[in-house]
């Protein structure tokens, strides 16, 4: 069925590093994208979307691009800060009404 | 304005008891939606619903869990004799009409613990 892998592990890295965090999805069709992210002690809150082939999402300083030919979405900002330590969650929607998430990445930022 | 509210935030069930749980959708949302997550994972589909149907069970785990949303707004989760593999944060959003390009809007969870 549709689903979403994202790469295995926490994440951590020093403040001013770049972040990448790998996203692919399977799905028939043409599903939507979405990263949320869920700060320690708070609930999940969407990050950024795509919703068709090419098109680009960004917020915070984040962005990921919808890529059709390698079925990815992958995360990425150019200089974390420590406020940026969360949990962070690939997803689609494949038009069935409900979000398909990935298992999360940890990421820890370093002062 | 106000997001998706839960109640309780946390609930601590003895193996065998009936548990409850509450969801406030934002004002005018049409659809509704459980999810549950395990410790360490991403959180998995329960249920839908659109306005007051439920449109979409197939994420339930067993007939143990039951979901209502009887006047189109607010939702209760019923599991009934809870099992200690029930134990996890229960998440609700809501969206405006559902539709697959739409943001989902998630609520703080339910913790449950059943021991």
């Amino acid at each position: 069925g549709d689903s979403v892998t994202q790469m295995e592990g926490p994440v951590t890295l020093s403040e001013e590093a770049f972040l990448t965090i790998n996203c692919t999805y399977t799905a028939t069709g043409y599903p939507s994208l979405f990263w949320y992210v869920q700060y320690p002690g708070e609930g999940l809150q969407l990050l950024l979307k795509a919703t068709k082939a090419d098109d680009k999402g960004s917020n915070k300083g984040f962005e990921a691009t919808y890529r059709k030919e390698t079925t990815s979405f992958h995360l990425e900002k150019g200089s974390v800060q420590v406020s940026d330590s969360a949990v962070y969650f690939c997803a689609l929607n494949y038009g069935n009404n409900r979000l398909a998430f990935g298992k999360g990445n940890q990421v820890v930022v370093i002062p | 304005g106000a997001g998706v509210s839960q109640s309780p935030r946390y609930k601590v069930a003895k193996r065998g008891q009936d548990v409850a749980l509450r969801c406030d959708p934002i004002s005018g949302h049409v659809s509704l939606f459980w999810y549950q997550q395990a410790l360490g994972q991403g959180p998995e589909f329960l249920t839908y619903f659109q306005n007051e149907a439920q449109l979409d069970k197939s994420g339930l785990p067993s007939d143990r869990f039951f979901a209502e949303r009887p006047e189109g707004s607010v939702s209760t989760l019923k599991i009934q004799r809870t099992q200690q593999e029930d134990s996890a944060v229960y998440l609700c959003a809501s969206s405006l009409q559902g539709a697959q390009k739409e943001t989902q809007y998630f609520g703080p969870g339910t913790r449950l613990l059943v021991l």
